[in-house]
């Protein structure tokens, strides 16, 4: 079955960058979507179609795409972004998959 | 305002058959290019998604679980439905409803979840 890899940790001091990777063979012909997760909570939609943010979503949210790699990068990053952090995208058959999930730790 | 909520029963006993209700507000599943779609979460694990359901009744399931697991809509209620036979406490987890708008192809708004035990 398809498969999403994110690094299992990301630790990031208040106000530095945070990067967290996707890696997936259908990457560049289907979009990617982020989730932040606190815990608790439901996900919530950070990021969709690669690099589109929602309105309400803090602009230090944005995501790009290089081949079969997606990044999810938060500037200037607050102790509020704590949270677990998901891709997500979809396959050719119609099914969608979730990443393994990133935990972003701020010191 | 979009709600979704989930509900269903919080214990089921292995070999059951699990049937969850997600009953939603602020949007119609007959709006052409609108889905709902359920999404699971065991303790402490990843998200897996499920199944989901667009406003034509298309069905699209999980490769992994889909002998195992039906979706169904009634637009009239603002529900959706799914069930889950021969239940097994691999299956005890947050399951989770959520909306996906035709222009966003995403899951842009969720339930709070509800969780389920599978427990003899």
């Amino acid at each position: 079955s398809y498969e999403l890899t994110q690094p299992p940790s990301v630790s990031v001091s208040p106000g530095q960058t945070a990067r967290i990777t996707c890696s997936g063979d259908a990457l560049p012909k289907q979009y990617a979507y982020w989730y932040q997760q606190k815990p608790g909570q439901a996900p919530v939609l950070v990021i969709y179609k690669d690099s589109e943010r929602p309105s309400g979503i803090p602009e230090r949210f944005s995501g790009s795409s290089s081949g079969t790699t997606v990044t999810l990068t938060i500037s200037g990053v607050q102790a509020e972004d704590e949270a677990d952090y998901y891709c997500q995208s979809a396959d050719s058959s119609g099914s969608y998959v979730f990443g393994t999930g990133t935990k972003v730790t701020v010191l | 305002q979009v709600t979704l909520r989930e509900s269903g029963p919080a214990l089921v006993k292995p070999t059951q058959t699990l049937t969850l209700t997600c009953t939603f507000s602020g949007f119609s599943l007959s709006t052409s290019g609108m889905c709902v779609s359920w999404v699971r979460q065991p303790p402490g694990k990843a998200l897996e998604w499920l199944a989901l359901i667009d406003w034509d009744d298309d069905k699209y399931y999980s490769t992994s679980l889909k002998t195992r697991l039906t979706i169904s809509k009634d637009t009239s209620k603002n529900q959706v439905v799914l069930t889950m036979t021969n239940m097994d406490p691999v299956d005890t987890a947050t399951y989770y409803c959520a909306r996906m708008p035709g222009n966003l192809d995403a899951f842009d708004i969720w339930g709070q979840g509800t969780m389920v035990t599978v427990s003899s």
